[in-house]
């Protein structure tokens, strides 16, 4: 089936506003992943989500970050009140699984004006 | 805490060997993968280490040595299209599946 698909692939915005990503797991997939990549960087865990459980939300870096799933679908992360340090790609992954391997979105690369 | 080093730079011909070296410090460490990403692409997964040993996938094989926190990944016959940074990732966090990655590795093959 098709891979994981997240929207948009680009944004561009001013400081201070909010801006709401999405991610389209792997159909199937019950793990679902949020990091954040800087240029040149690794990647950053934000945020992991697994069934039904509470999520892992260890990695986000402050509170105006905020992700959701609903069951086994899609996901948003918000970010509120962009600061130009948000300005990075933000990648969404799905795995099976716990310990299965991970599938990435090509990202959504975001830009603080 | 966590932390994965991994050389910043390697540079090799085609046809050649290369080895991408990973040196891990994390408590609950659960393995090991490696994955591959081209300039501007997303990650893909290369492979996965749970146990010590090695593992074979084509042209790519892994290393793990649980014990001295070191693993490594071979690229063989090496092709213009292995150009690419790959990073190291080390599974953690007993019921989360959380992936803590190295800062990459990026390799240039050359004519």
């Amino acid at each position: 089936g098709a891979g994981v698909s997240q929207s948009p692939s680009n944004k561009v915005t001013e400081k201070g506003k909010d801006v709401e990503l999405r991610c389209d797991p792997i159909s199937g997939h019950t793990a679902l992943y949020w990091y954040r990549q800087r240029l040149g960087q690794g990647l950053e865990f934000l945020i992991y989500f697994q069934g039904n459980s509470a999520p892992d939300k260890s990695g986000l870096p402050s509170d105006r970050f905020s992700a959701e799933r609903t069951g086994e679908s899609v996901s948003t992360l918000t970010i509120q009140r962009t600061q130009q340090e948000d300005s990075a790609v933000y990648l969404c992954a799905s795995s099976e699984g716990a310990y299965q391997p991970q599938h990435f979105g090509d990202g959504t690369r975001l830009s603080i004006l | 805490g966590q932390s994965l080093e991994q050389p910043s730079e390697v540079t090799a011909v085609e046809g050649a060997i290369v080895q991408i070296n990973c040196t891990y410090q994390t408590s609950g460490f659960y393995g090991l993968s490696w994955y591959q990403q081209h300039d501007g692409g997303a990650p893909t997964f290369l492979s996965y280490n749970a146990l010590d040993g090695l593992e074979e996938t084509g042209r790519f094989s892994s290393f793990l040595s649980r014990s001295d926190s070191y693993g490594y990944l071979l690229l063989q016959e090496l092709q213009m299209k292995d150009s690419a940074s790959y990073f190291c990732a080390v599974h953690y966090g007993g019921a989360t599946n959380k992936l803590i990655f190295g800062t990459g590795t990026l390799l240039a093959v050359q004519p």
